[in-house]
């Protein structure tokens, strides 16, 4: 069965520093991987995704995410946190014999002037 | 820009009433999913369709939750009665078939069961 993790349910960064959100899949075929980003009272919005192609994923804002099959995990960072990244971002997978996507239980990112 | 549109964007209910909620997919989108998400998780996966079949509604609770994608294009989750442990966001959302196509979110619905 697949399954996500995202370590740490909080991440408090300062403006301007390095943003590492991590996530550890667990599949028994090749995944497809997904980040998401979801402001308050909004539904989510996909940032980047990974589909067997590079294993170095860039999306919008400045994010981007490596694939790592050797360490089941696929972190999502940026290299200079904005004000407007705090948010509370998802990690997804889903198999790629399967349909269904699972998610993590999410990480709330916190940025301090 | 196209976008996944859900219906009302608040309810608030009191417990045992019925409520639905309605998605409209982006065009042209023949999976539609409707999510649930508690407070502080993640969307957790209520009812999937592809065009007006059930694929997967394994964690629906069948007792009180029911959903329809009648002519494969817009869909109704129905919940009844509602329950106080029901409070949550519900979230719509709506791909092109294939395992690699990622899921377009509505904004969704805040239902608030009292």
């Amino acid at each position: 069965a697949q399954s996500v993790t995202q370590l740490g349910s909080h991440v408090s960064v300062s403006e301007g520093a390095l943003v590492l959100l991590r996530c550890n899949y667990s599949s028994s075929v090749p995944p497809y991987l997904f980040w998401y980003v979801q402001y308050p009272n909004q539904g989510l919005q996909l940032l980047l995704k990974y589909t067997s192609a590079a294993t170095l994923v860039k999306g919008i804002n400045g994010f981007e995410a490596e694939f790592k099959k050797s360490e089941t995990s696929f972190h999502l960072t940026k290299p200079s946190a904005h004000m407007s990244d705090a948010a509370e971002y998802f990690c997804a997978v889903r198999n790629t014999g399967g349909f269904k996507t699972i998610f993590g239980a999410g990480t709330r990112l916190f940025v301090k002037a | 820009e196209a976008e996944v549109a859900q219906s009302p964007r608040y309810k608030i209910t009191e417990k045992s009433q019925a409520v639905a909620f309605w998605c409209d997919p982006i065009s042209g989108h023949a999976t539609l999913y409707w999510y649930r998400q508690i407070l502080g998780q993640g969307p957790e996966l209520l009812v999937q369709f592809q065009d007006e079949s059930v694929v997967d509604d394994s964690q629906l609770p069948k007792d009180r939750f029911s959903a329809e994608r009648l002519k494969g294009v817009d869909s109704t989750l129905k919940i009844q009665p509602a329950e106080l442990g029901d409070s949550a966001m519900y979230l719509c959302a709506s791909s092109l078939a294939g395992v690699d196509t990622e899921a377009f979110f509505g904004q969704g619905t805040r239902l608030t069961v009292v």
